[in-house]
């Protein structure tokens, strides 16, 4: 099955500096890549996603890169605030036609004020 | 909006015990999940459904069950809980099945086994 590795399980940054969590996935059948935020006590909320048939996507402060080539997906953040301070998740969903996510283990981000 | 609505929110049971967790969501949404968060591991699929009365098991389907009467629940029974076995059990639910979407997490059942 898909596999998802999260290659920082640690990050900190300062206010103000850009921040990227980089994920790679295995299954070249993957075509759905959401990132989701989960804060301290908090349940996990959806931030962004890509599909594959973009290579780059933006909401705000967020950017979602995609290489197919590399089965690499991450996620950059912009001008950080304290509170963005939280766990991201990385997940994959392969082409089955059901929604079987695979997560990666999550990076810790921590914003210094 | 909707919500998802997991109960119990803590659930305290001694080794061996059969122990239920329940989800409740007003998305009308067809498609239903359980995880399982341990920390460091991320989170781990045990069972979805797409439909009511549908089962699928995903990796961590052993030592589960789930049941999907209504369209609206799913439930994930423990079926011997393990002896301090402490784990976080998320339920969510995405819209369907031939649509590529986010899910919608619920708050999370914590589960701690004397």
């Amino acid at each position: 099955g898909e596999k998802v590795e999260q290659h920082e399980s640690t990050l900190s940054v300062r206010e103000g500096d850009s921040a990227v969590i980089n994920c790679t996935y295995t299954d070249t059948a993957s075509s759905y890549f959401p990132w989701y935020k989960q804060e301290a006590g908090k349940s996990l909320h959806f931030v962004i996603d890509i599909r594959s048939n973009v290579d780059r996507k933006q909401s705000q402060r967020l950017t979602v890169l995609l290489d197919k080539k590399a089965k690499r997906f991450s996620l950059h953040i912009t001008a950080t605030q304290p509170e963005d301070s939280a766990i991201y998740f990385c997940a994959a969903s392969p082409n089955t036609g059901y929604q079987n996510f695979y997560f990666g283990k999550g990076t810790s981000l921590t914003v210094i004020p | 909006g909707g919500i998802i609505t997991q109960t119990p929110k803590f659930l305290i049971g001694q080794e061996g015990q059969k122990l239920t967790l329940k989800c409740q969501q007003n998305f009308n949404h067809d498609t239903m999940y359980w995880y399982r968060q341990d920390s460091g591991k991320g989170l781990r699929l045990i069972y979805y459904s797409i439909t009511e009365n549908d089962l699928q098991k995903g990796d961590l389907s052993e030592g589960y069950d789930a049941s999907r009467e209504k369209k609206s629940s799913f439930s994930l029974t423990v079926t011997s809980a393990q002896k301090n076995e402490m784990a976080v059990f998320l339920c969510a639910s995405s819209l369907g099945h031939s649509n590529t979407g986010q899910l919608y997490f619920g708050e999370g059942s914590k589960l701690t086994v004397l």
